[in-house]
């Protein structure tokens, strides 16, 4: 699996969007890009996942660089709700988590 | 649709007992199963994974061992709790392009 690293901590208002990224220079040609979260006292929840074109779901959108060595997890209009930790992985299974980014967001 | 359930949600058991926690999981055939825990203030941690019956990966040393009884059914045990073991601990099943389903969680204390 692609070793990543992501920023411990972001803040974001509420409404505004949220760009959270992550590194994964290692990454081989095969290997996907995960995104998860974890809110406080649950397991965690799958975002969105792409190999090399840029994708969008209900939740969010995954930018994925040219190189594939780094992405964005994009969140359009950050909610209270979307505070949680969020986990970038590149592989495949087993999914390894690294700590993650821990976003607040402000009302 | 498929769902998972993990059980029990919550428990305390002393140090030196036995642990048992179940996992099951419905409306999907042989799913890739996986058991994660996380110690508290920390993150996911790895600790078994299985593609098929009776087929389990460790990926860590543990005073822990996990078992498949049947395609759907993912069990963790120990035969002593050690209070290192404290944690909350994550069954969850894979699907098709490596998307990870998670069970509710069991929430282990060792006292």
């Amino acid at each position: 699996d692609a070793k990543t690293t992501q920023p411990n901590s972001m803040e974001s208002n509420e409404e505004e969007p949220v760009h959270l990224p992550c590194n994964h220079s290692t990454i081989s040609g095969t290997d996907y890009i995960h995104w998860y979260r974890q809110l406080p006292s649950q397991g965690p929840e799958y975002v969105i996942h792409g190999l090399t074109s840029n994708v969008n779901n209900r939740m969010a959108s995954l930018a994925i660089a040219e190189d594939r060595k780094s992405s964005t997890l994009i969140l359009h209009r950050a909610t209270l709700r979307d505070a949680a930790v969020y986990y970038c992985m590149g592989g495949n299974t087993p999914l390894v988590f690294g700590k993650g980014t821990r976003l607040s967001v402000i009302a | 649709s498929q769902t998972i359930h993990q059980w029990p949600a919550t428990l305390v058991q002393p140090v030196g007992s036995p642990l048992s926690l179940e996992c099951t999981v419905e409306g999907t055939s042989n799913p890739n199963l996986y058991w994660y825990r996380q110690a508290a203030g920390r993150g996911l941690q790895l600790l078994f994974y299985s593609v098929g019956i009776g087929q389990i990966s460790s990926e860590v040393p543990q005073n822990l061992s996990a078992s498949r009884p049947q395609d759907r059914q993912f069990i963790l045990s120990s035969k002593k709790l050690l209070l290192s073991d404290s944690g909350f601990y994550l069954c969850a099943w894979g699907g098709g392009t490596g998307e990870l389903f998670f069970g509710e969680g069991s929430r282990l204390t060792v006292l």
